[in-house]
């Protein structure tokens, strides 16, 4: 069964300064990774998704790492806003059944 | 226009009720699926359909039977709901091969059963 753990749960940081998120999954035959923003009361919205055959994804400020053999993923946040204060969901595929960690809520303090 | 929609946003209901939550999505996608987040936060699946077709049922309640009448429709009914019931429930979408954005999610149901 396949376990995923987001190291730390909570992080608050002055704007400007740099996110590292972390993740952990204990099966490393996954399929593909994903990163998710889930704002409160909203759905969760894609951010990067890595194929198991990638070792990292990149879009505009955020840098996502695949380390399938120790299996971890690495989620970086260049410059942080105010508006990149949200919960970041790491996720392992297959996408028929992704299995989800308890994710890391994010506050950039202006 | 809502990509993947679910109606109701909120419900409220007693134990031993039965309710059902509709889900739609027009993006096409093949793939429509059912998760649950609890009091924690943490989210499971609870069921995958892939063209109106069962492919995952991830050990969940019989009281939990989805229904897909075609692709863009998958809707989740529950049947005798209990305490435990309470969740925001998700609905979900994707289509092999977009790759990144593939994965759309909706805005949850959030149910509360007293």
């Amino acid at each position: 069964k396949q376990e995923v753990t987001q190291i730390p749960a909570a992080l608050s940081v002055p704007e400007g300064e740099n996110l590292v998120l972390n993740c952990s999954f204990t099966d490393s035959a996954i399929y593909n990774l994903q990163w998710f923003r889930q704002d409160p009361g909203k759905g969760l919205t894609s951010l990067l998704l890595i194929q198991s055959s990638q070792r990292e994804q990149t879009s505009g400020r955020l840098n996502a790492s695949l380390d399938k053999s120790s299996g971890r993923s690495t989620l970086y946040i260049a410059a942080s806003q105010p508006g990149d204060s949200a919960t970041y969901l790491c996720a392992v595929g297959p996408d028929y059944k992704l299995s989800f960690g308890a994710g890391t809520t994010v506050t950039v303090r202006a | 226009d809502t990509a993947v929609s679910q109606t109701p946003k909120y419900l409220v209901t007693q134990m031993g009720n039965d309710k059902s939550i509709k889900c739609e999505q027009n993006l096409g996608h093949d793939t429509m699926y059912w998760y649950k987040q609890d009091s924690k936060k943490f989210l499971k699946i609870m069921f995958s359909y892939n063209n109106k077709e069962l492919i995952i049922n991830e050990t969940v309640p019989n009281r939990f039977s989805p229904k897909s009448p075609d692709k863009a429709h998958l809707n989740l009914h529950i049947n005798s709901l209990e305490l435990g019931d309470s969740a925001v429930y998700f609905c979900a979408s994707s289509q092999e091969g977009l790759g990144n954005y593939g994965y759309t999610f909706g805005s949850g149901t959030r149910l509360t059963v007293v």
